[in-house]
């Protein structure tokens, strides 16, 4: 079954950029990857995915602000422009051998 | 528009059983699976299993199987949560949420979410 590890907070300042990261297990290492935001008494919304060769799928609505790569075994959501209504909840999710794994989850905190 | 409505809250004794809802609308609901994630007070998001609603095939977490029961009337496009008996530590909020695709597979994931069911068990 994969992992995938998160840093459990992230934050920058009004109008900056930041930059999430999701990473998989050595043995999950080529994986795809879903990008969840979650506000408080919320329920998840789909972001986008990530691919391994940094083709993603954004999800409806989704501002251009955000953006997935890849790197390896690291997947990553950045967000430019850093605006209030992002602070929030951010998981990733994949899905192997029979399961679909979630991260623990980066807490985002506009400054 | 896609949407997927969950039933209301719920507080209930321990021991007491439980059916919750989730709907889903403008797709066709047999063709995609449907899942269920729990997240407890504070934490994180925990999947829970997944049906596919037009042969009512069902995955399991191993962590939760055997202590829940999920299924579907596809004939009202609903996916249901059940529990036969109610422990404390069920108290949590419970998400549906349509996969994006009718196979199970890497690169595969949760499309659109409902709005939660708060599930609360105390005596």
């Amino acid at each position: 079954q994969p992992v995938l590890t998160q840093s459990p907070s992230a934050s920058a300042s009004l109008g900056a950029s930041v930059k999430l990261t999701c990473t998989l297990d050595g043995g999950h290492n080529n994986y795809a990857i879903a990008w969840y935001k979650q506000l408080p008494h919320k329920g998840p919304r789909y972001m986008m995915k990530v691919d391994f060769d940094d083709n993603h799928a954004t999800g409806d609505g989704i501002p251009d602000r955000f953006s997935g790569s890849s790197s390896g075994a690291e997947r990553y959501l950045t967000i430019s422009s850093l605006q209030s209504e992002d602070e929030g909840d951010y998981y990733c999710q994949t899905w192997g051998s029979g399961d679909v794994v979630f991260g623990g989850g980066t807490k985002v905190t506009v400054l | 528009e896609v949407q997927v409505d969950q039933s209301g809250a719920e507080v209930k004794k321990p021991g007491e059983s439980l059916k919750i809802s989730c709907q889903g609308s403008g797709y066709s609901f047999t063709r995609y699976w449907i899942g269920w994630v729990r997240q407890m007070p504070g934490k994180g998001l925990e999947w829970m299993g997944v049906i596919y609603p037009g042969d009512s095939d069902v995955r399991y977490n191993p962590s939760f199987q055997g202590h829940v029961t999920i299924s579907a009337d596809k004939s009202i496009s609903t996916a249901y949560l059940q529990w036969s008996s109610l422990e404390d530590s069920d108290s949590a909020m419970y998400y549906c949420a349509r996969w994006s695709s009718s196979t199970l597979a890497p690169g595969k994931y949760f499309d659109y979410w409902g709005q939660g069911t708060l599930v609360i068990v105390s005596s």
